[in-house]
C-alpha cells in the first residue's frame, strides 16, 4: 500500500487559506479515488477520476473542492477557502485498468493526508 | 441504496481469544464486492480480503478467516490466538459491479488486543 505516495501526510492551514493534497498512484494504475475520514468516522467517498477525467464526484462539496488527475503528474484534491470543518484525513486509492481481471477492482490505499485547519 | 453497518464500535480482548467482528450489508445489485481494510495505529489502510457475490466460500489465511454468507447479508471477520498486533480499526467495505464503484464502508470497529 506504500506505493499509493500521498503528501503531505499532515497539513495545517487557517482558516481562508488553499488546501492542495496530492496523490501518485501506484505504477500501472490509471483510476484513482479520494475519500475523506472524519474524526471516529469511516471513509466517505467524494470523487473517482481517471486520466484527465473525472468520472464520479458525486461524494465532494459542489463549492471549494475541485480534483484533477491531469495526463502527467499526481492527482491533486484542492480545497480552497478552508473552513474548521474540513478538518479531516484525506485519503487516496488507486486501482488498475481494465482487463485485469484478478487484480479488478481492489483499491489500494496511500497513508493519507491529515489536514488540520485552525 | 448501498449501505454497510459494523455494530460492533469497540472490542477488547486479551492476547490469545479469538475475536470476530460483523460486518452487514444492504444492496440491490446482484453482483458486488465485499472487502475488509485495516487501520492500524499509524494510520494507513492495509488491504485484507476482497470477496464477490457469487463465491460464498469460506477463507482462512493464517490466522485471519472470513465467513461470507449471504441468506444474512453477512461477511463477518475472524481472528484466531489474537495478538498486540492486530490492534487496529477494522472496516468492512461493499463495492457494486465493476471496478469503477466507489466504496462503501461501513463505520469501522475498534479492536484493543491487550497483552
Amino acid at each position: 500500500n506504500a506505493d499509493v505516495m500521498q503528501n503531505p501526510r499532515h497539513l495545517v492551514r487557517r482558516r481562508g487559506q488553499e488546501a492542495r493534497l496530492r496523490c501518485s498512484p501506484m505504477k500501472g494504475h490509471s483510476h484513482v479515488y479520494w475519500y475523506r475520514q472524519l474524526p471516529e468516522e469511516g471513509l466517505k467517498f467524494m470523487v473517482y477520476l481517471q486520466k484527465e477525467n473525472i468520472i464520479d464526484e458525486s461524494g465532494m462539496p459542489k463549492e471549494r473542492f475541485s480534483a484533477e488527475f491531469p495526463k502527467e503528474g499526481p492527482s491533486i484534491l484542492r480545497i480552497q477557502q478552508v473552513v474548521r470543518g474540513d478538518s479531516a484525513a484525506y485519503f487516496c486509492a488507486s486501482s488498475p485498468s481494465l482487463g485485469l481481471v484478478e487484480a479488478k477492482n481492489i483499491q489500494y490505499f496511500g497513508a493519507g493526508t491529515r489536514l488540520s485547519v485552525l | 441504496a448501498q449501505k454497510v453497518t459494523q455494530a460492533q464500535t469497540e472490542i477488547s480482548v486479551v492476547e490469545k481469544e479469538d475475536v470476530t467482528l460483523d460486518c452487514v450489508y444492504e444492496t440491490r445489485d446482484t453482483t458486488y464486492y465485499l472487502f475488509w481494510y485495516k487501520q492500524p495505529p499509524s494510520g494507513e489502510l492495509v488491504f485484507l480480503i476482497r470477496r464477490n457475490s457469487f463465491d460464498e466460500q469460506n477463507e482462512i489465511s493464517g490466522r485471519y478467516s472470513w465467513n461470507f454468507q449471504k441468506s444474512t447479508s453477512s461477511f463477518n471477520f475472524t481472528i484466531t490466538a489474537s495478538q498486540v498486533v492486530d490492534s487496529a480499526v477494522y472496516f468492512c467495505a461493499l463495492s457494486g459491479r465493476g471496478n469503477t464503484d466507489k466504496l462503501i464502508f461501513g463505520t469501522g470497529t475498534r479492536l484493543q488486543v491487550f497483552p
